[in-house]
């Protein structure tokens, strides 16, 4: 069973330019994470898909960071215009039955 | 609130040593609570769960028990190797909203041969 695949693995940009990142779950897992991970912090939940409907998106800077799941499969995450602090990795994880997440390798994302 | 403390690292220690990462929580109601594991350049993979008061989660030699009087969940292995060398993060689940992880900070172990 193929995992959860992510691009880009690694992503450099200037401050104020745009950067998406796409997921890709995987195949039947109708729940869609994606998670932001701070250097020694743990990752934090910034939006939860079900099926291409938002279920939580709470803790997701709406200013600046954008996400969409057209057609419930693939999902991007988008960042526009990034900031320093906006440097991390982005994680993506699927489920099935809503307990179990598989995360994905992850983007690293440097803005410097 | 809902939150996950777990001790700093990074620790080292020789291989066969016993490993014991301190994992306690804050929730409200009866959580479910996680052992993840992210070796280097992988992803986050589950290592082990316990969804009620005294399970014992277990799995590759580690065991972890859900202590509720101690809001405790502390990761366990007898004997370490070098390939356990990776971070290691507690999470929890709220019972109010299952599908949503909260993780705490991160240990990180490494392994001496």
């Amino acid at each position: 069973e193929a995992g959860v695949a992510q691009s880009p693995r690694y992503k450099i940009i200037e401050k104020r330019q745009s950067v998406a990142f796409w997921c890709n779950p995987i195949s039947g897992h109708a729940t869609l994470y994606w998670y932001q991970q701070i250097l020694g912090q743990g990752p934090k939940l910034l939006i939860q898909f079900q099926n291409n409907g938002v279920v939580d998106d709470s803790q997701l800077p709406k200013d600046r960071f954008s996400a969409e799941r057209l057609k419930g499969v693939d999902s991007t995450l988008k960042i526009q215009p990034a900031k320093l602090e906006d440097s991390a990795v982005y994680l993506c994880a699927s489920s099935y039955d809503s307990y179990e997440q598989y995360f994905g390798p992850g983007t690293r994302l440097t803005v410097t | 609130g809902n939150s996950v403390t777990q001790m700093e690292g990074p620790v080292t220690l020789s291989e066969e040593a016993f490993l014991t990462i301190n994992c306690t929580y804050t929730a409200t109601g009866y959580p479910s609570l996680f052992w993840y594991v992210q070796y280097p350049g992988e992803g986050l993979q589950l290592l082990l769960k316990a969804t009620k008061a005294d399970d014992k989660g277990s799995n590759k030699g580690f065991e972890a028990t859900y202590r509720k009087e101690t809001t405790s969940f502390h990761l366990e292995k007898g004997s370490v190797q070098v390939s356990d060398s990776a971070v290691y993060f507690c999470a929890l689940s709220p019972y109010s909203s299952a599908s949503k992880i909260i993780f705490g900070s991160g240990t990180r172990l490494s392994i001496r041969p």
